[in-house]
């Protein structure tokens, strides 16, 4: 089945530098990328998404990257803030919609001020 | 519009027992996806209803099931309960716009399970 790997597992930095959490997957076939965030004891919100017919995809200070060759998908913040803090997890499917997931282990962001 | 909502919210249960949590997804969203959440293993699929009928399934044992009202409204059991499955379990829907294109998945609060 599929795998999603995610790295770092935990990631610091100061408030206003940018953060960059990476993922790979293992089956060709995967055509949707999800990211989650998630705040301590709360649900996952998604917060950006791609299909695997678009490279890149941009929503204020997220985005997101897509190299289908290279099977890997990356989730830029920018400017970051400490309301950034959280869990991120990506995911994979292949069902072209968020049916079945494979996540990632997550990162956990943390902005200092 | 309600957000998925999920009962009960903390559930305790001893080894050997079963137990059935309950979800009730946006209205108008007919796909639901159940997840399992732990520390060591992270958020794992076990299985999504659509219209009913188990569209997709994760690698749970055959102690984990589900079901799906004509309401779209779901339950998942768990029976003979191990001390592993004791979890954070979250239901999701999403509004499948066309075959294929299923919108953005919006994740419940989660039932908190801890077995004995």
């Amino acid at each position: 089945g599929e795998n999603v790997e995610q790295h770092p597992s935990t990631l610091s930095v100061q408030e206003g530098d940018s953060a960059v959490i990476k993922c790979t997957y293992s089956d060709s076939a995967s055509n949707y990328f999800p990211w989650y965030k998630q705040e301590l004891g709360k649900r996952p919100q998604l917060i950006i998404d791609i299909r695997s017919n678009v490279g890149e995809k941009k929503d204020q200070r997220i985005a997101v990257t897509l190299n289908k060759t290279a099977k890997h998908f990356s989730l830029h913040i920018t400017e970051t803030q400490p309301e950034d803090s959280a869990v991120y997890f990506c995911a994979a499917s292949m069902t072209g919609t968020a049916s079945k997931l494979t996540f990632g282990t997550g990162t956990r962001l943390q902005v200092t001020l | 519009k309600a957000g998925v909502t999920q009962t009960p919210r903390y559930l305790i249960k001893t080894r050997g027992q079963q137990v059935t949590l309950s979800c009730s997804p946006i209205s108008g969203h007919r796909s639901v996806s159940w997840y399992q959440q732990t520390p060591g293993q992270g958020l794992q699929f076990l299985f999504e209803y659509f219209s009913e009928t188990q569209r997709n399934k994760g690698n749970f044992p055959g102690r984990f099931s589900g079901r799906q009202f004509s309401n779209s409204r779901s339950e998942m059991n768990v029976s003979t309960l191990e001390l592993g499955d004791s979890a954070l379990y979250l239901c999701a829907s999403s509004l499948e716009v066309a075959p294929g294109q299923g919108g953005e998945q919006f994740f419940g609060p989660g039932t908190r399970l801890t077995v004995l």
